[in-house]
């Protein structure tokens, strides 16, 4: 089984100041990797595909980098709703797909 | 509109079974595949695993085969999580998630979560 691991766990940041969130997997997943965002009381929501391509809805501010085995989130700046957890994944060996344990960003 | 809705939370005992639904509208049922993710309280997400509901072709996580059957309605556009016999280690939020795409193998939009609780 791949597994990611991302890092940090917690990371305390303010509002209009850049995150950078990192997912890095066992084994290389190519461009396999999306991220999701999740805040309590709310559905998932998928922000990254094929490692940078946005989804229909993910703001601009949010990008996403790498391949093979390191992958990086980025919001270039930090607006309120941002604050959640954001959780990677990947499908390389389809069907078999798994999540990073997640890194939770909160306000400073 | 693409949505999904799941049934509502859920309190079991232990060895009891249990059904949760997840009910997709505003697109083609049939062809995308359906997915089933798990939160345990104050944990991460887990994957269950996936169902095609145009033939029912249906993958488990290593994890969840043999503790959980998923199945598909395509007449009522409805998926469905299915427990014969609940531990208290099934309890969690359970999320269910379209195919973003046909062919694409990535979830969103995802249902709003059914909470199973299992407790003596």
């Amino acid at each position: 089984e791949i597994v990611l691991t991302q890092s940090p766990a917690t990371l305390s940041l303010s509002p209009g100041e850049r995150a950078t969130l990192s997912c890095r997997a066992s084994q290389g997943v190519d461009i396999y990797l999306a991220w999701y965002q999740l805040k309590p009381g709310q559905a998932p929501r998928l922000l990254i595909y094929d490692a940078s391509k946005r989804a229909s809805d993910t703001p601009a501010r949010f990008s996403g980098s790498g391949s093979g085995t390191d992958f990086t989130l980025t919001i270039s700046r930090l607006e309120p709703e941002d604050f959640a957890s954001y959780y990677c994944q990947q499908r390389a060996r389809w069907p078999e797909n798994t999540f990073g344990q997640g890194t939770k960003l909160e306000i400073k | 509109e693409v949505q999904l809705v799941q049934s509502g939370a859920e309190v079991k005992k232990p060895g009891e079974s249990l059904k949760i639904s997840c009910k997709g509208s505003g697109y083609d049922f049939s062809n995308y595949w359906i997915a089933w993710v798990r939160q345990m309280p104050g944990k991460g997400l887990e994957w269950v695993g996936i169902i095609y509901p145009g033939d029912s072709d249906t993958r488990y996580s290593p994890s969840f085969q043999g503790q959980v059957t998923l199945s598909a309605d395509k007449s009522i556009n409805t998926a469905y999580l299915h427990w014969n016999t609940l531990k208290a280690s099934d309890t969690g939020i359970y999320y269910c998630a379209r195919e973003a795409a046909v062919a694409s193998k990535w979830f969103g939009p995802w249902g709003q979560g059914t909470l199973v609780t299992v407790s003596s």
